[in-house]
């Protein structure tokens, strides 16, 4: 079966720490791909990157990197020097063929308040 | 403008009415979900459409949840004798591809249904 798991739900920093989310997904397919979406207090989901299960590579845009780890099936993201506009509910998504639709499987979300 | 829209953004209803929920996707987008998320919930899949066929409705929670998408284009979500349990956030997603993982989903910014 398919799951995303984001452990964390709530996590508080100080405007210019580094903080990272969690996101740890289970899956049968060798064939997937991985989602990190911003929803901020608007609503609207903010698409922020997409990995595909046969590259594990790092990447880094900006504040953000991530982090795809295949043996331990997670991929974090990290915000470094975080900034009061970062203050939203983020969240992993996995996508894989299985159902033939490559439909989101979302975790439950981490909310991030940044105080300055 | 260029992104998903959805309207009404704000909806009441009292409990065994029905309710259209109504999605604009971005020009051209091959592909379009429907997700529900209920309060502090990551979004659950609902339906999938490829143009005008509904490929995958297995999310559809009853037979009170109706959707159709008749041109290819726009879609609306329909929910017939609405029930309290479905106070939630109905948010509608293109993509511009048929249905594949490469693609990422671009989302509107969801109507808020409250059901009295």
């Amino acid at each position: 079966a398919q799951k995303v798991t984001q452990a964390q739900t709530e996590i508080s920093v100080v405007e210019k720490e580094d903080v990272t989310l969690d996101c740890v997904y289970e899956t049968r397919d060798t064939t997937y791909y991985l989602f990190w979406y911003k929803q901020p207090p608007s609503g609207e989901l903010v698409f922020l990157i997409r990995r595909n299960s046969f590259d594990e590579q790092n990447e880094i845009s900006g504040r953000y990197s991530w982090n795809f780890q295949k043996s331990t099936s997670s991929f974090n993201f990290t915000i470094t020097a975080s900034q009061v506009v970062d203050s939203a509910v983020y969240f992993c998504a996995l996508s894989e063929g299985t159902s033939g639709t490559y439909k989101y499987i979302f975790g439950t979300g981490t909310r991030l308040k940044v105080l300055a | 403008g260029a992104g998903v829209s959805q309207s009404p953004r704000y909806k009441v209803a009292k409990r065994g009415q029905d309710v259209a929920l109504r999605c604009d996707p971005i020009s051209g987008h091959v592909s379009l979900f429907w997700y529900q998320q209920a309060l502090g919930q990551g979004p659950e899949f609902l339906t999938y459409f490829q143009n005008e066929a509904q490929l995958d409705k297995s999310g559809l929670p009853s037979d009170r949840f109706f959707a159709e998408r008749p041109e290819g284009s726009v879609s609306t979500l329909k929910i017939q004798r609405t029930q309290q349990e479905d106070s939630a956030v109905y948010l509608c997603a293109s993509s511009l591809m048929e249905t594949s993982g490469l693609n990422e989903q671009f989302f509107g910014p969801g109507t808020r249904l409250t059901v009295l």
